[in-house]
């Protein structure tokens, strides 16, 4: 897998957007980004993945540099029930879905 | 509900019984995951069955025993666990291959919490 890296924490005032960054220098050519979240207790969650192009979705947008390098995760705006960890991971091998510390977002009120 | 279902949602057992944790996926994939995640920790990927035939096993100490009789069932039995074996255990599907193509997103269920005493 594409080592990421991503900041431990993070806060977000309720109804901003939330912009979660996430390194992946090694990534290669072929292995997209994904992202999922994690609610206290609960099964992580798919949120989004892309290769090169910019994605969007009813949950997020993700924008991803041009020399895939980083992405971010965009919540457009933030609600109190987006308080998670996130993770974003990289995944290079078939079903090498590994997952690391992630981003703990609080969204404050 | 993602379409996974973890049996049983709580689970205390002693060092000496044998369980077994459930996962029944209805969304017609064909890989199945097991995952373990301890307080504080990362989730560690257990194994991973594709068309029911195991195709991932990260280390996990025997006494950890998985089993994939069809595509949307998979069984993790427990027996002589230890107190650090307490912790979150997780199911997951995905469709057929995953990653390269892009469409391997993993669907988790709500997991199954096991507390060994």
């Amino acid at each position: 897998d594409a080592k990421t890296t991503q900041p431990t924490s993070m806060d977000c005032a309720e109804g901003r957007a939330a912009n979660l960054p996430c390194n992946h220098s090694t990534i290669s050519g072929n292995e997209y980004v994904y992202w999922y979240r994690q609610i206290h207790s609960q099964g992580p969650q798919y949120i989004i993945h892309g290769l090169k192009n910019n994605e969007t979705n009813e949950m997020a947008s993700l924008i991803i540099t041009e020399d895939r390098k980083s992405s971010t995760l965009i919540l457009p705006h933030a609600t109190l029930r987006d308080t998670a960890v996130y993770y974003c991971i990289a995944p290079s091998g078939t079903y090498k879905y590994i997952f690391g510390t992630g981003t703990r977002l609080k969204v404050l009120a | 509900e993602t379409g996974v279902t973890q049996t049983p949602r709580h689970l205390v057992m002693g060092m000496t019984n044998k369980k077994s944790l459930k996962c029944e996926q209805h969304l017609g994939h064909n890989a199945m995951y097991w995952y373990k995640q301890s307080a504080k920790k990362p989730l560690e990927l257990m194994f991973v069955y594709s068309l029911e035939e195991r195709v991932e096993n990260n280390s996990v100490p025997s006494r950890f025993s998985p089993e994939c009789p069809n595509s949307s069932h998979l069984f993790l039995h427990l027996h002589t666990l230890q107190p650090e074996d307490s912790a979150l255990y997780l199911c997951a599907s995905s469709q057929e291959p995953a990653v390269q193509t892009g469409t391997g997103e993993l669907f988790f269920g709500e997991g199954s919490r096991l507390t060994v005493l």
